[in-house]
């Protein structure tokens, strides 16, 4: 497919489980976003990757939380004994260059995550 | 920090009347400004964005936003709502002085009345 492709797009969990969500991104796209959209919270930013720099990942809202991106391309979001604070739609998006330079940001479906 | 913050969580207009959200930004650089917008159940797409080209920059479906840096406004328009217009709209910001990252401003529900 040609857009930014989120799995699972729905998760439902335990309490105290951990929890992986998969990005993958346009193809060629160096830049790749992870968000956190609560009902009335707006998007949240989590953690941005470029290219080869070490991610930014000044959003994580916990040691709980940690994310990876392999190759340059598909990209891991994990949660740690998750709790039902962490219950939200999870937004992975890529641009083709650095954010900060203009580049529009594509998103995902999202990964609906509630905790039980 | 840079941040951006859009007045109103909720805006209701009627069909064919004026659409204005409202986005102000904080930032002593002018950053790229944007606006997204999600149809219900379905993902974020770019309405529109400011680079630095013209102040006033038109989008998809009618809209438009003009960039302000007296103002730090990038405000949302459109002469005549639709009801298909019904959405959540993001105001976002990047570069500036707000680094790499792309921050998104709370949302703005707009409903449209028949």
């Amino acid at each position: 497919g040609a857009g930014v492709s989120q799995s699972p797009s729905n998760k439902v969990t335990e309490k105290g489980k951990d929890v992986e969500l998969r990005c993958d991104p346009i193809s060629g796209h160096t830049a790749l976003y992870w968000y956190r959209q609560s009902l009335g919270q707006g998007l949240e930013f989590l953690i941005y990757f470029q290219g080869n720099s070490a991610p930014d990942k000044s959003g994580l809202p916990s040691d709980r939380f940690s994310a990876e991106r392999t190759g340059g391309s598909v990209s891991t979001l994990t949660i740690q004994r998750t709790q039902q604070e962490d219950s939200a739609v999870y937004l992975c998006a890529s641009s083709l260059g650095a954010s900060h330079s203009g580049n529009t940001i594509y998103f995902g479906e999202g990964s609906w995550l509630t905790v039980v | 920090a840079q941040s951006v913050t859009q007045l109103g969580s909720h805006v209701s207009v009627s069909e064919g009347a004026l659409v204005l959200l409202r986005c102000n930004y904080s930032s002593s650089v002018p950053p790229y400004l944007f606006w997204y917008v999600q149809y219900p159940n379905q993902g974020l797409q770019l309405l529109l964005k400011y680079t630095s080209a013209a102040t006033l920059v038109k989008g998809i479906n009618g809209f438009e936003a003009e960039f302000k840096k007296s103002e730090t406004s990038f405000h949302l328009t459109k002469p005549s709502a639709h009801m298909s217009d019904a959405a959540e709209y993001f105001c976002a910001v990047s570069g500036g002085t707000g680094g790499f990252k792309t921050i998104f401003g709370a949302g703005t529900r707009l409903f449209v009345k028949a």
